[in-house]
């Protein structure tokens, strides 16, 4: 059981450059969500999906997308990346404990943008 | 955007000392309060999630409260150890299935 596993740990880009973060769970988690983490600003939620096939935004979308074709998957696309979307990213997938989503989180992809 | 406000941002305590941070979040729309713990280099783990007011949690040494007719929640530990030191994230769960953080409170222990 591996839990949450998050690929790569580490990325530097360039601007304008594209990448996809890989998020994989294997407990059949239905709630799965990516959060950034910047210095002094706390996780930030970026986009989040209840189940495969739907998505939806959180509190900082722009710039990145998602999709939600199977269960144990959720990769985040950076599309055209910005130095403002350096970061450390989390993905997190829940269960539930006295009816409310608990996370279980990756351990974090460190993203550079030059 | 919901506000959840974490009190101190640090505190350097010696081993030994009890200690307690609050958690402030919206009255309204209270659905779940979460307590995470999140140690350097690693990522956040949980440590409570309490839905009724009132509600009480305790995990060895560290306990949470929960009022949330006044919006807060306090977290306590006792007689803290040095591997106690870590950040301290609370999150506000609203009825609308998604966690907002507080930026945390960052504990260390000194030996």
């Amino acid at each position: 059981n591996a839990g949450v596993t998050q690929t790569p740990k580490f990325q530097v880009l360039k601007t304008g450059q594209s990448m996809t973060l890989q998020c994989a769970q294997d407990m059949n988690h239905e709630y799965m969500s990516w959060y950034r983490q910047d210095p002094g600003m706390g996780l930030r939620l970026i986009h989040y999906s209840v189940g495969a096939g739907i998505t939806d935004q959180g509190e900082v979308p722009n710039g990145y997308n998602v999709s939600r074709s199977t269960t144990e998957d959720f990769p985040l696309r950076l599309l055209s990346a910005a130095p403002s979307q350096t970061s450390v990213y989390f993905c997190a997938s829940s269960y539930f404990e006295s009816g409310a989503n608990v996370l279980t989180f990756g351990a974090g992809s460190r993203l550079t943008v030059l | 955007i919901l506000n959840v406000e974490q009190s101190p941002q640090s505190l350097h305590v010696q081993e030994g000392d009890s200690t307690n941070f609050t958690c402030s979040f919206p009255s309204s729309n209270f659905y779940a309060l979460h307590w995470y713990r999140w140690e350097t280099a690693k990522s956040p783990e949980a440590l409570f999630v309490m839905t009724l007011n009132g509600d009480e949690k305790k995990k060895g040494r560290i306990s949470a409260t929960l009022n949330t007719k006044e919006g807060y929640s306090y977290l306590y530990i006792k007689g803290s150890q040095p591997e106690d030191s870590a950040t301290y994230l609370c999150a506000f769960h609203s009825g609308y299935s998604t966690l907002t953080f507080g930026k945390g409170t960052m504990l260390l222990v000194s030996p």
